[in-house]
């Protein structure tokens, strides 16, 4: 059974910096593309990055692009999602996915909240 | 980017009815697209890719299509477990993007 469990969500002030994980299992994890994709509250659903399986590709949209980096551990079978200079409006709940070009299986989210 | 707009915002029926919901894309996506569902309180679940794939386990009451740039979600005989949020998503071309989608719910 695929699983994918974030963790490292909070409450962090504007400006600052916070580590997103995601522990797979139930799958060969280097052998997909991954991604996290964030929903804020009451909101839809926006892409924020993808990573190839070795990690030598990434992908961000402008949103973020500067200020996120993804990265994985293929030998843990873990993604992470640096989140560097934090703004209000990166607060959401953010989901850990396998990308087939779809997202084919996603966790089951981690709160971040950006507020003084 | 790609845009997509999505129709309705919201929507109201009743068991053992068939509903629609659609996207339209800003662009040719070449039948690119994909469909979730997500429950209050849950993370989205894939429900078809491709514009008219099927994912494993999924009920055959789900189905979609296309025409031109203009895709839909069809859901047959709906079931109270049908109460959901759904979202499209162009897996075309990066930046991936999604529809702002779609409450349904049941009578």
């Amino acid at each position: 059974e695929v699983q994918l469990v974030e963790s490292g969500g909070g409450l962090v002030q504007p400006g600052r910096s916070l580590k997103l994980s995601c522990a797979a299992s139930g799958f060969t994890f280097s052998n997909y593309y991954m991604a996290w994709v964030r929903q804020a509250p009451k909101k839809g659903l926006e892409w924020v990055a993808t990573i190839s399986t070795s990690g030598s590709r990434t992908y961000y949209p402008d949103s973020v692009k500067g200020r996120f980096t993804i990265s994985r551990d293929n030998a843990k079978s873990s993604l992470y999602l640096q989140m560097n200079s934090l703004k209000s409006e990166d607060t959401a709940t953010y989901y850990c996915a396998i990308e087939v070009n779809w997202f084919a299986y996603w966790g089951q989210g981690t709160l971040v909240t950006v507020s003084s | 980017d790609i845009q997509m707009t999505q129709s309705p915002a919201s929507l109201s029926a009743s068991l053992g009815e068939t509903v629609t919901i659609e996207c339209l894309a800003s662009e040719d996506i070449y039948s690119n697209l994909a469909w979730y569902q997500q429950k209050p309180g849950k993370s989205p679940q894939l429900l078809i890719y491709d514009a008219s794939s099927l994912q494993d386990g999924v009920p055959s009451r789900f189905s979609g299509s296309e025409s031109g740039t203009q895709y839909s979600l069809e859901i047959n005989s709906l079931q109270s477990e049908d109460a959901a949020t759904y979202f499209c998503q162009q897996h075309h071309d990066y930046p991936w993007t999604f529809g702002g989608g779609t409450k349904l719910e049941l009578k």
